[in-house]
């Protein structure tokens, strides 16, 4: 059974970069045939994807996002990570990550709210 | 961007109901179409891929249907355990899209 583990400070300052890091269990990123995403709940609202990752380093970014947004993976650690820059109050959200097959996420973590406030 | 739609926005059932859930793509997505279900402080859960499709574990009374724009989730007899929000997602092209949601509670 695959699990995700979202991880990173609930508490960010305005115009700081957002890290968060996503720990996979129960199955190996490096197998492929997988992406792995990044998606957001802004409270009370609906889902937005952010982007995801191929275990090969391969990305796709929101286009919404994408000036501000880094993925990125460690096949070592079985891991994978979001950077968010310069966030503002807009990118207060719950924050998820997913196992992302033919572009639908059949496993999610339980979600991490980060908050952005100074 | 592939907009979707969902409509009711919100809808009062009883248990036992049979309920259907409509979501629409503005634009024709073949059977790329996947449904989940959203409990208050939980994540996600995928019940529906490929429009019908039903995910290892979801019980049978969940079914989705459609092509093109237009799909349906229908609930047959509605439990307890039900109500939830449930929201459609686009697989068709990136970057991916999810509707607005559906919140289904009690009446």
């Amino acid at each position: 059974q695959v699990q995700l583990q979202e991880s990173g400070p609930g508490l960010v300052k305005p115009s700081q970069t957002l890290s968060l890091i996503c720990s996979v269990s129960g199955g190996s990123i490096s197998s492929g045939g997988y992406y792995w995403s990044w998606i957001r709940q802004h409270p009370g609202k609906g889902l937005e994807w952010i982007g995801y990752i191929y275990y090969s380093g391969s990305t796709y970014y929101n286009p919404s996002l994408r000036s501000r947004v880094i993925i990125s993976v460690d096949t070592s650690k079985n891991q994978f990570s979001l950077r968010l820059t310069s966030v503002t109050a807009a990118d207060t959200a719950v924050y998820y990550c997913a196992r992302t097959y033919n572009k639908y996420c059949d496993y999610w973590g339980q979600g991490t709210l980060v908050t952005v406030s100074s | 961007d592939i907009q979707m739609t969902q409509s009711p926005s919100s809808l009062s059932a009883s248990v036992g109901d049979r309920v259907t859930l409509t979501c629409r793509a503005r634009q024709s997505i073949g059977s790329y179409l996947n449904w989940y279900q959203q409990k208050p402080g939980k994540a996600p859960k995928l019940l529906i891929y490929a429009a019908s499709d039903l995910q290892s574990g979801v019980p049978s009374r969940f079914s989705g249907s459609g092509s093109g724009t237009d799909f349906t989730l229908t609930i047959s007899s509605l439990q307890p355990e039900d109500f939830a929000t449930y929201y459609c997602q686009q697989s068709y092209s990136t970057p991916i899209t999810f509707g607005p949601g559906t919140k289904v509670d009690i009446k």
